[in-house]
């Protein structure tokens, strides 16, 4: 079976301080991989998606980045972090060129203080 | 681009009544419809996937219809119980190149015994 697995689940870092999130799905291959964050009362903003290795699409400029270095593994990261840049941050993934359902992990929750 | 709206944005109800979740969305041409479901904290969970060219799905006490036309899917819990207490999510997959979901911003449900 398929599984998702995100860490860490909670993290407080200082501002100007680097993030580095990671996510790792197992039991597929090739899958569509996703990071999202989810702010206090609004909704999920997609930040990134990755359809292949090395291939990065960002729905919003900001202060992050993403890279996936591997098929099944899915990094997202910042230099320096910003106070806006707190929330519940979640990966997912689904399956390539499949009208399939789409499969979260448990989230991390980034508080920068 | 595509919109998801989610109403109501908060429901609290006594166990054992029937209820209805609404989402609507502006732009018909989808690939499906998902319904999540979010604990405090916590990741999504998924519940029901709806194809394009499908009216209804059902699993357990939930029952979960769309009208593609109109842009409006409903999710139908029977009989809820304390234990349905989270948070309800909308995600639709939009034509157009990627199956990449949209969210709403959810339905907080509270089912008090």
């Amino acid at each position: 079976s398929q599984t998702i697995h995100q860490w860490p689940a909670t993290l407080v870092q200082p501002v100007g301080s680097p993030l580095s999130l990671e996510c790792t799905v197992e039991g597929t291959s090739n899958p569509n991989l996703y990071w999202y964050r989810q702010a206090a009362g609004r909704g999920l903003q997609l930040l990134f998606y990755s359809v292949g290795i090395g291939q990065i699409s960002s729905e919003v400029p900001q202060n992050l980045s993403a890279s996936r270095p591997q098929d099944r593994q899915f990094i997202l990261s910042s230099k320096k972090l910003l106070l806006s840049d707190s929330g519940f941050y979640l990966c997912a993934w689904d399956r390539q060129y499949m009208n399939t359902e789409a499969f979260f992990g448990q989230g991390t929750r980034l508080t920068v203080v | 681009k595509q919109e998801v709206t989610q109403i109501p944005a908060a429901l609290s109800v006594p166990e054992g009544e029937n209820l209805v979740l609404n989402c609507s969305f502006t732009d018909s041409a989808i690939y499906n419809l998902q319904w999540f479901r979010q604990d405090p904290g916590k990741g999504l969970t998924s519940l029901l996937l709806i194809q394009s060219s499908q009216r209804e799905q059902t699993s357990g006490r939930l029952n979960a219809s769309l009208d593609k036309s109109s842009g409006r899917s409903t999710l139908y819990i029977a009989a809820s119980q304390p234990g349905d207490s989270a948070t309800y999510l909308c995600a639709v997959s939009t034509a157009g190149g990627s199956y990449i979901p949209t969210f709403g911003r959810g339905t907080s449900l509270i089912v008090h015994p």
